[in-house]
């Protein structure tokens, strides 16, 4: 929503520069982690997923490192661009019941 | 695509109403989550479903409550809305069986003043 990216660490990048947002997830039984991403007004969207028997995991410009020995997350954006400009949200599940813990976000800000 | 829906997109109203908000979605999917998402502390799960006429509590199910009668329809019931309800109200689906990706509504902003 609108109000979404008040109070939230805020990452600046340029134009076609890589992007790196992080996530500390709290729970070590966590097994799968998704990335989505929150534009302005609208609801929050999948870019993402990883599952804890994978270090790594590409798809397109977009790529997560999953650290499990200090429960850290990344996502990595390549070349960003501005549309890219939005909040992004790690979720962690654990135990592969259908309930996700969400962190709080990360707003990216993409300048031209 | 999957689609989900959401009644409204912002909804104002009084200390004491009942509200409802619907949401819809399209794929046939067996979950369906109730969250809110206020500054700074990300999403909040309410309730869930994972079956017609089955709900189960999340997080912060205090003043809330839902109803699942059809597969594809989720409501959220504030019984008697109060100002600490504000706040951007986001509905999402998913399939059943081991957990995936959650498809999210464009959310509902309700204001109670």
């Amino acid at each position: 929503g609108e109000s979404v990216g008040l109070h939230l660490p805020t990452l600046s990048v340029q134009e076609g520069d890589n992007s790196i947002i992080n996530c500390a997830y709290s729970n070590s039984a966590s097994d799968y982690f998704i990335w989505y991403k929150q534009e302005s007004g609208k609801g929050p969207q999948f870019i993402i997923d990883i599952r804890s028997n994978m270090d790594k995991r590409q798809g397109q410009r977009v790529t997560v490192l999953l650290n499990k020995t200090v429960k850290h997350l990344s996502l990595q954006i390549a070349a960003t661009q501005p549309g890219d400009s939005a909040v992004y949200f790690c979720a962690e599940n654990p135990y592969n019941f259908n309930k996700f813990y969400f962190g709080s976000g990360t707003k990216l800000n993409v300048k031209p | 695509d999957v689609k989900v829906t959401q009644s409204s997109r912002y909804l104002v109203k009084r200390t004491g109403e009942k509200v409802f908000l619907e949401c819809v979605q399209d794929m046939d999917h067996e979950n369906m989550f109730w969250y809110r998402q206020d500054p700074g502390l990300g999403l909040r799960l309410i309730y869930f479903s994972y079956d017609v006429k089955m709900k189960e509590k999340g997080d912060i199910p205090e003043g809330y409550s839902v109803s699942r009668e059809k597969k594809e329809r989720f409501s959220l019931i504030l019984e008697s809305a109060s100002t600490n309800q504000t706040s951007m109200y986001l509905c999402a689906s998913s399939l059943g069986g081991l957990a995936g990706q959650q498809y999210f509504g464009p959310g509902t902003r309700l204001t109670v003043t």
